[in-house]
């Protein structure tokens, strides 16, 4: 089956700075998305990359979607202490009966030291 | 505008017994995915449902685990005969149409 790999699998940061993580695939996707999960939570969308070579922001995140779909990165500016969490990417391909169901990269671990 | 609900958010079962978990999809959406997580762990696909369809089950394991989505009320996954292999985090996910999928908070199920 597909796999994602996801780097770094964990990430000690101090606040302010910037962070920038990204998943490859063997395979193409259709679409990336990228998650984040907090303890004893659902992963909640962070961004949806739909076309090859586009860049999407949505306030201090930034998440490309790769030129030859195999491939995104996610971006972080200026991170602050909320920004704690498992970040996850997703890919998502298209078969004959449809949408396929995601397939998850491992999570990053963000940790922010004071 | 009331999100992805599952319930129950905790379910202790012993080996053998039956477990359930059910799933409301946000308003309008048609589109059900169940996923597995185990500890530090990526989500794992399970099964995609449409209302009374089951589209793609290639993630399911073959035996004791079943899901549906009918008509009227929640998707149920099933699990019969559980064993402490299935203990994990279960998600659902809904969609509008096939694209962005947003996930409920689980249902994190122990088999003792």
């Amino acid at each position: 089956g597909q796999q994602l790999n996801q780097s770094p699998q964990s990430m000690f940061i101090q606040e302010g700075e910037d962070v920038s993580m990204n998943c490859t695939s063997s395979s193409i996707f259709n679409t990336w998305l990228w998650y984040k999960q907090e303890p004893g939570e659902g992963p909640v969308l962070l961004i949806a990359l739909y076309k090859a070579g586009e860049l999407t922001s949505n306030g201090r995140l930034t998440a490309q979607f790769g030129i030859t779909r195999k491939d995104s990165f996610l971006n972080i500016s200026a991170s602050i202490p909320s920004d704690v969490g498992i970040y996850f990417c997703a890919g998502q391909s298209y078969s004959g009966g449809g949408a396929d169901g995601l397939t998850f990269g491992k999570g990053t671990h963000l940790i922010i030291q004071p | 505008n009331a999100g992805v609900m599952q319930n129950p958010r905790h379910l202790v079962r012993r080996r053998g017994q039956e477990a359930r978990l059910r799933c409301s999809p946000m308003k309008g959406h048609s589109h059900v995915y169940w996923y597995r997580q185990l500890p530090e762990e990526g989500l794992k696909f399970m099964v995609y449902l449409q209302k009374e369809n089951i589209i793609d089950e290639s993630g399911m394991p073959k035996e004791r685990f079943s899901a549906e989505f009918p008509k009227e009320g929640p998707s149920i996954l099933r699990i019969q005969q559980v064993v402490r292999g299935d203990s994990a985090a279960y998600f659902c996910a809904s969609s509008l149409t096939e694209y962005e999928q947003y996930f409920g908070p689980g249902t994190r199920l122990t088999v003792t």
